[in-house]
């Protein structure tokens, strides 16, 4: 069956560009994650949403950080005024789970982020 | 101190070998245990899921939890060189919140 999907796999932008990452769960999946990936660096919680609201914004690194999700479904990772500090992959992940059990996560490939 | 805390190798073994790969943490609320296998350029795919403390084999894969030392363990028996990639302990309480805590992952590398 169809996984996580991300969209673009790869952006090049130049600083103090705006840029969308956008991510496809797989169908049914109620929660979403995003994640950053830097290398040689674990994994850095971004933002959680359980169906179309966002309970824990807390990984957000800075309000040029926002994320929505619309319809249960595709969300959209917005970096306003990019950095290049922001060069990362941004990984995506959804799992069945609300609070109290935790199933597991599926991620997507990810974004792969440079910004010149 | 990390939630989460693994040793990022990098591992090489030939062909064959059992390969132990650990992770240790340090809060004890954490009650369910991941490991995923990253390839080069792609996300992270999840490898096993255990809730509490014991064992669990998939294939060639084991995964052993220990609660009383908080420390977490994947076996790999018969290593090929498919397995080689990175692989991330992930971990969760299961309450409120429902974040999920990484290991930075550790790089295997399995020599034909």
């Amino acid at each position: 069956g169809a996984g996580v999907s991300q969209s673009p796999s790869n952006k090049v932008t130049e600083k103090g560009k705006d840029v969308e990452l956008r991510c496809d769960p797989i169908s049914g999946h109620t929660a979403l994650y995003w994640y950053r990936q830097s290398l040689g660096q674990g994994l850095e919680f971004l933002i959680y949403f359980q169906g179309n609201s966002a309970p824990d914004k807390s990984g957000l690194p800075s309000d040029r950080f926002s994320a929505e999700r619309t319809g249960g479904s595709v969300s959209t990772l917005t970096i306003q005024r990019t950095q290049q500090e922001d060069s990362a992959v941004y990984l995506c992940a959804s799992s069945l789970a609300g609070t109290g059990i935790n199933q597991p996560q599926h991620f997507g490939d990810g974004t792969r982020l440079s910004i010149l | 101190q990390k939630e989460v805390e693994q040793d990022p190798g990098p591992l090489s073994v030939p062909e064959g070998a059992i390969v132990s790969l650990n992770c240790t943490y340090s809060n004890s609320a954490f009650q369910y245990f991941m490991w995923y296998r990253q390839y080069s350029r792609k996300g992270p795919e999840l490898l096993m899921y255990t809730y509490s403390s014991g064992n669990k084999e998939d294939g060639r894969f084991t995964a052993q939890v220990d609660k009383s030392s908080k420390y977490i363990s994947l076996f790999i028996r018969d290593s090929q060189p498919s397995d080689s990639a990175t692989y991330l302990c992930a971990m969760s309480a299961g309450n409120t919140g429902n974040q999920f805590y990484f290991g930075t992952g550790t790089s295997l590398t399995v020599i034909p």
